[in-house]
């Protein structure tokens, strides 16, 4: 069973912070993805990493996959309360993703 | 249409009854996904339509669960006999045939099992 755990699970920090979300599992997939989600919407895109040790930024995000292809990291700079939501990673596995367990981040002004 | 959509957006129902959610996903979309999201949890994979291939139903929880897919168009997921632990947002994605491609998300069907 492939199973993609992330952490921290919950996150409250406040405007400006900086802050770090895993993504591991004991799979290689063949590619990782990030999502977002608010309350009452369906997972948002951010980004998706293909290549062992790929980084990728999207304004004050950097996305990480691992060499082995079996985690990833998201780190956020200077937090905003816009940043606030549940974010996902995911692993391409076969023809479906696999999505993480979930962190919940909480920006305060 | 522009976006994937679900329907109905909330549904409340008795212990018991059968339930049909529907997708209409984005038109050139060969790829559909069921997904369950209980509350203030990950997405757990149901089902996965890919053309005319047989359905990847690995996900489905029981056999109470069932969906179907007519070409690459609608979809619907059926649940048969509801029980309250089936309460849940059931989200349904779309994308062109998946290598490495996202997903697009509806905004789900919160199910509530009374």
């Amino acid at each position: 069973t492939q199973l993609l755990k992330q952490s921290p699970q919950f996150l409250s920090i406040q405007e400006g912070e900086n802050l770090t979300v895993y993504c591991n599992s004991s799979s290689v997939f063949s590619s990782l993805q990030w999502y977002r989600q608010e309350p009452g919407e369906g997972p948002v895109l951010l980004v998706t990493v293909v290549t062992g040790g790929e980084v990728k930024k999207l304004k004050r995000l950097t996305f990480q996959f691992g060499d082995a292809r079996k985690d990833s990291s998201l780190h956020i700079t200077a937090a905003q309360p816009g940043d606030t939501g549940l974010y996902l990673c995911a692993g391409g596995y076969t023809d479906k993703l696999i999505f993480g367990t979930g962190t919940r981040l909480q920006v305060f002004p | 249409g522009a976006g994937v959509s679900q329907s109905p957006s909330n549904k409340v129902t008795e212990k018991g009854k059968d339930v049909e959610l529907r997708c209409d996903p984005i038109s050139g979309h060969t790829a559909l996904y069921w997904y369950r999201q209980r509350l203030g949890q990950g997405l757990e994979f149901l089902i996965y339509f890919q053309g005319n291939s047989a359905p990847d139903k690995s996900g489905l929880p029981s056999d109470r669960f069932s969906a179907e897919r007519t070409g690459e168009s609608v979809s619907t997921l059926t649940i048969q006999r509801t029980q309250q632990e089936d309460s849940a947002v059931y989200l349904c994605a779309s994308s062109l045939v998946y290598r490495g491609q996202g997903y697009t998300f509806g905004s789900g069907t919160r199910l509530t099992v009374v």
